[in-house]
């Protein structure tokens, strides 16, 4: 389950099955987001990016969810496995912005054996 | 691909002493972002450029934090007088494009830079 830890919010899950991590998003003009990973010591990994005239969006073994009249992203990861024990963070983009990216606080995600 | 090269890996300071953080980023992009991270939380973007030209350094404590992007391909980002609150990772990304953003419009991270102040 979920906990606030002193940090991070940390999800556990055990290993195959599956993970959703939450976030919720600033920013109603926002029309562009990405879910990245970060192991430690290493930068943030693009996982998975999805625009705001989307609702879903698939990738291997992650989904994506955009529920934009609630600004809510939600990253689902099939079948979990302990390479994906990381921080998970998602990304927003400002509507006509450029790019520039705005992140969340992230979650802990732990694969317990 | 190379990918995002940063420098040096870890630095200790003490505070009121001065620390500068290289970035190369990959090559043909055109935008250069430097975020700061600290324990536990996201990345947070300091300043973004787009070839030598500063987009946005609305959050660049400027009385400290310096940055350059001379020639439009490597950044530097100096911190003079450092202070124990600016321990933090620096993290160093680019990315291809410029305007609105598009499927595999990513930034690309480099391994970030650790800075601990004493």
């Amino acid at each position: 389950g979920e906990s606030v830890g002193l940090h991070l919010p940390t999800l556990s899950v055990q290993e195959g099955d599956n993970s959703i991590i939450n976030c919720a998003y600033s920013n109603s003009a926002s029309d562009y987001f990405i879910w990245y990973k970060q192991e430690s010591g290493k930068g943030p990994q693009f996982i998975i990016d999805i625009r705001s005239n989307m609702d879903k969006r698939q990738g291997q073994r992650v989904t994506v969810l955009l529920n934009k009249t609630v600004k809510h992203l939600s990253l689902q990861i099939a079948a979990t496995q302990p390479g994906d024990s990381a921080v998970y963070f998602c990304a927003e983009n400002l509507e006509n912005y450029g790019q520039n990216f705005v992140f969340g606080p992230g979650t802990r995600l732990s694969v317990l054996p | 691909e190379a990918g995002v090269a940063q420098s040096p890996r870890y630095k200790i300071i003490e505070k009121r002493q001065s620390v500068a953080f290289w970035c190369n980023p990959i090559s043909g992009h055109a935008t250069l972002y430097w975020y700061q991270q600290i324990l536990g939380q996201g990345p947070k973007l300091l300043i973004q450029f787009q070839n030598n030209g500063v987009v946005d350094d609305s959050q660049l404590p400027k009385d400290r934090f310096s940055a350059e992007r001379l020639k439009g391909v490597d950044s530097t980002l100096k911190i003079q007088p450092a202070k124990l609150e600016d321990s933090a990772v620096y993290l160093c990304a680019s990315s291809l494009g410029t305007g609105t953003p598009s499927f595999g419009g990513e930034l690309f991270f480099g391994e970030g830079s650790r800075l601990t102040v004493l």
